[in-house]
């Protein structure tokens, strides 16, 4: 497709699972880029990845966090052991790497923690 | 650390009034800048971009200029309509710091018509 496509649109799970949520780039995109949108946090930047270089992880907020990016394409966000406060909307976005390029984002994936 | 601040909102306005969102930042060297508006059970789209300074960034009829001097990057409209309703974003993206978004909290606009 044309734009950035997340899945699931909406997850609703119980504290203690773990969740898997994925984002597929718009083709040709180098930079991938996962952020949270909560109502007490705002938008926040979770991690970044840039073609085969080492991920920029620093937006994690904990280690129950992790991500992977498969063939410089498809990425996968985990969070184990969920807790209530994950409750949140996921965004990913990409965007092609020149200086000023922005960030396409999809519409999200919100997940809800019982 | 590099940051963003906008106005608080909600913004509530009649139809063809004029749009002012306040945005500064607080950044080392020269950050891109730009708006991103979620309309009501949207994605976020981008609305609009700058990326040096005395650049004026437009789309829609919103307008936006990088002032470096006064670090502000204030979002304008000259007649909004109700379809403009919506929560505005402004952020920026430091050059070599991996190009991640900083986002201020968000404006909701509330236009009636």
């Amino acid at each position: 497709g044309a734009g950035v496509s997340q899945s699931p649109s909406n997850k609703v799970t119980e504290k203690g699972k773990d969740v898997e949520l994925r984002c597929d780039p718009i083709s040709g995109h180098t930079a991938l880029y996962w952020y949270r949108q909560s109502l007490g946090q705002g938008l926040e930047f979770l991690i970044y990845f840039q073609g085969n270089s080492a991920p920029d992880k620093s937006g994690l907020p904990s280690d129950r966090f992790s991500a992977e990016r498969t063939g410089g394409s498809v990425s996968t966000l985990t969070i184990q052991r969920t807790q209530q406060e994950d409750s949140a909307v996921y965004l990913c976005a990409s965007s092609a790497r020149e200086v000023g390029q922005p960030q396409h984002f999809g519409d999200g994936t919100r997940l809800s923690i019982l | 650390g590099n940051s963003v601040t906008q106005m608080e909102g909600p913004v509530t306005l009649s139809e063809e009034a004029f749009l002012t969102i306040n945005c500064t930042y607080t950044a080392t060297g020269y950050p891109s800048l730009f708006w991103y508006v979620q309309y009501p059970g949207e994605g976020l789209q981008l609305l609009l971009k700058a990326t040096k300074a005395d650049d004026k960034g437009s789309n829609k009829g919103f307008e936006a200029t990088y002032r470096k001097e006064t670090t502000s990057f204030h979002l304008e409209k000259g007649s909004v309509q109700v379809s403009d309703s919506a929560v505005y974003f402004c952020a920026l993206s430091a050059r070599g710091d991996t190009d991640k978004l900083i986002f201020g909290t968000g404006t909701r606009l509330q236009v009636f018509p």
